[in-house]
């Protein structure tokens, strides 16, 4: 595998299930994104993690919990989601958090029923 | 706060006619500056990027954008566009200092016609 991958590719769940969103780098970067992407709406920037540390987290609903194990794997862990949490889940990482592009997986398309 | 705007939503070419995509960004610095490209289904792919070398940043697929100063803006064009270019072009922005994270615009979709 190179770049970023996501699993799963598509995830239809209820609002009462748990699920988890498994992201990983294969680039030795160390930084990693989640974000969220409605239709017509801007990209949204979840969180942000750094050397495994969390560093940023926007405001993101307790219903969504991220966990990052080590730089090369993030997870999203997914429960009691509402519809409006329906979106493409994408991932990204980055060398280092400040000027460096970030690359992207192909996302988690999420449907909450 | 660091801001990106593109104008235009939506933007049509015919295939073969020039392509423009236009990106302001507001900040007090000179900032990195990227496009990224989404095809249907599929995540931002890297189109380009500006780091404070050379104002005209080619990149990938015939693309190429130029950093304006003066005007602070980040327009990406390509003479000659391709059916295949057709998708979602994303403009985004990461402080010189101190930012941890990319502003993204709102994006355009191009559409390309025979």
């Amino acid at each position: 595998e190179t770049g970023v991958t996501q699993t799963p590719r598509h995830l239809v769940m209820g609002m009462t299930n748990k699920k988890s969103l498994k992201c990983e780098q294969h680039l030795g970067h160390n930084a990693m994104y989640w974000y969220k992407q409605s239709a017509k709406k801007p990209l949204e920037l979840m969180f942000v993690y750094n050397f495994k540390e969390q560093t940023e987290n926007n405001s993101v609903p307790s219903r969504f919990s991220p966990e990052c194990p080590n730089s090369s794997h993030l997870f999203l862990h997914l429960h009691t989601l509402q519809p409006e949490d329906s979106a493409l889940y994408l991932c990204a990482s980055s060398q280092e958090l400040q000027g460096y592009e970030q690359y992207f997986g192909p996302g988690t398309r999420l449907t909450v029923t | 706060a660091q801001s990106v705007t593109q104008l235009g939503s939506h933007v049509s070419v015919s295939e073969g006619a020039l392509v423009l995509l236009r990106c302001n960004y507001s900040s007090s610095v000179p900032p990195y500056l990227f496009w990224y490209v989404q095809y249907p289904n599929q995540g931002l792919q890297l189109l380009l990027k500006y780091t404070s070398a050379a104002t005209l940043v080619k990149g990938i697929n015939g693309f190429e954008a130029e950093f304006k100063k003066s005007e602070t803006s980040f327009h990406l064009t390509k003479p000659s566009a391709h059916m295949s270019d057709a998708a979602e072009y994303f403009c985004a922005a990461s402080g010189a200092v101190g930012a941890s994270k990319l502003t993204f615009g709102t994006g355009t979709r191009l559409q390309v016609t025979l």
